[in-house]
């Protein structure tokens, strides 16, 4: 089973600032990497898959990058709206599929 | 648009069964395989197990191997989730998440989701 492994825990970001969280797996998984934004209340939302490809109606303030064990999301000018709890997933050894255990974006 | 919405929240002794829906909407339903993932109170989320779309062949994490049962009903566009053997360490949300090997290759969307509570 693939580990992931994500950091920080959490990261603290004044609004207009740029967070930048990472996510590593225990071995390669290509680029086959998605991450996803929860918030409170809500289910996953699909930001970015393929390493690097924003889903449909993602903004562009979010970028994703990386390839093997090291992957990173980006997320530039963050709005209000961005403080959220972010997850990575490997989706190239399954299954099972498996998840970060999250880095919770904040004020 | 693609939507999945599960039924409500349930409530079950240790040693019950329950039983999640997950009713699709927006797309071709016999088309796309259904996932089911946890998310237990300050854990990560868990994989739990899949059914494809057209022979609905299932998998199953080993850690529900026994307990898990996955289906579907193409006529009402509806997956189901069945977990036996209750404890409380199964108390979570549960959610649906269909398999986009269209474009994505992942999860997209997620239903709503659905908290279990095992409790005595």
């Amino acid at each position: 089973e693939i580990v992931m492994t994500q950091s920080p825990a959490t990261l603290s970001v004044s609004p207009g600032g740029r967070a930048i969280l990472s996510c590593r797996a225990s071995q390669s998984v290509s680029t086959n990497l998605a991450w996803y934004q929860a918030k409170p209340g809500q289910p996953p939302r699909l930001l970015i898959y393929g390493a690097s490809t924003r889903a449909t109606d993602i903004p562009a303030r979010f970028s994703g990058s990386g390839s093997g064990t090291e992957f990173t999301l980006t997320i530039s000018s963050l709005q209000s709206e961005d403080f959220a709890v972010y997850y990575c997933q490997q989706y190239n050894f399954w299954p099972p599929w498996t998840f970060g255990q999250g880095t919770k974006v904040d004020i | 648009q693609v939507q999945l919405v599960q039924s409500g929240a349930e409530m079950r002794k240790p040693g019950a069964s329950v039983k999640v829906s997950c009713k699709a909407s927006g797309y071709i339903f016999s088309n796309f395989a259904m996932h089911w993932v946890r998310q237990a109170p300050g854990q990560r989320l868990e994989w739990m197990g899949f059914i494809s779309a057209e022979n609905h062949h299932t998998k199953y994490s080993q850690k529900f191997q026994d307990r898990l049962t996955i289906s579907r009903d193409a006529s009402a566009t509806t997956a189901y989730m069945e977990l036996s053997s209750l404890s409380a360490e199964d108390t979570a949300v549960y959610y649906c998440a269909r398999h986009d090997d269209v474009l994505t290759g992942t999860f997209d969307p997620w239903g709503q989701g659905t908290l279990v509570t095992v409790s005595s």
